[in-house]
């Protein structure tokens, strides 16, 4: 069945350094992927989108990379700042399908 | 001004009754879903409606039944509600009738916890 794999533990990390979330998945063939930030008792927000046929896409302090063979995304927050603490979800889908499956995400705890 | 709102945000009821969430979104998109959020914080699709037509309905149990009056809005409305069904419901939206190909994602309500005693 489709899996998609987060680190469960929470990543502890210290202000200004970079944070790198990993995102794992089997059993599918997605067309995108999505990164989402949660915060408590809140609704998950977008954050970035990368096609199958991109390895990498910024916006400001974020980078997320997609590589289809190893079946995984890396989600970079550089200079990290305690305001970046939260959950963040990683999301797949496929073309011309209305559904998109979402991990349980990774929470993040920047220090300052 | 709220993009996606639902109501009521917090619901504690006792099994066996029957509620209803609303939810609505004023950005002119075609397309909104339910998501039901776990304890383990796993979201997962529950319907997926397009300009008012169902067109994901994941396997949920018929008592849960979704209803779109215009494309604007989606309630979800549960009979004979069971201890099973606490968790944290959102409603979502998108742009792309095909999904969220576009640059945008999906625009996600702030939820609403259902806690079944």
């Amino acid at each position: 069945s489709q899996k998609i794999e987060q680190n469960s533990e929470a990543l502890n990390i210290q202000e200004g350094k970079t944070a790198t979330l990993t995102c794992n998945y089997t059993n599918y063939s997605p067309a995108y992927l999505q990164w989402y930030r949660q915060d408590p008792g809140r609704g998950p927000v977008f954050l970035l989108l990368i096609r199958e046929n991109e390895k990498e896409k910024r916006k400001e302090r974020l980078k997320v990379t997609f590589d289809t063979t190893l079946k995984q995304s890396l989600f970079h927050i550089t200079a990290s700042q305690p305001a970046d603490s939260a959950t963040y979800l990683c999301a797949l889908g496929t073309t011309g399908g209305f559904k998109t499956i979402f991990g349980a995400g990774t929470r993040l705890f920047v220090k300052a | 001004d709220t993009a996606v709102s639902q109501t009521p945000k917090y619901l504690v009821t006792q099994m066996g009754n029957d509620k209803s969430i609303k939810c609505e979104q004023n950005l002119g998109h075609d397309t909104m879903y339910w998501y039901k959020q776990d304890s383990k914080k796993f979201l997962k699709i529950m319907f997926s409606y397009n300009n008012k037509e169902l067109i994901i309905n994941e396997t949920v149990p018929n008592r849960f039944s979704p209803k779109s009056p215009d494309k604007a809005h989606l309630n979800l409305h549960i009979n004979s509600l069971e201890l099973g069904d606490s968790a944290v419901y959102f409603c979502a939206s998108s742009q792309d009738p095909q999904g969220p190909v576009a640059n945008y994602g999906y625009t996600f309500g702030s939820g609403t916890r259902l806690t079944v005693v």
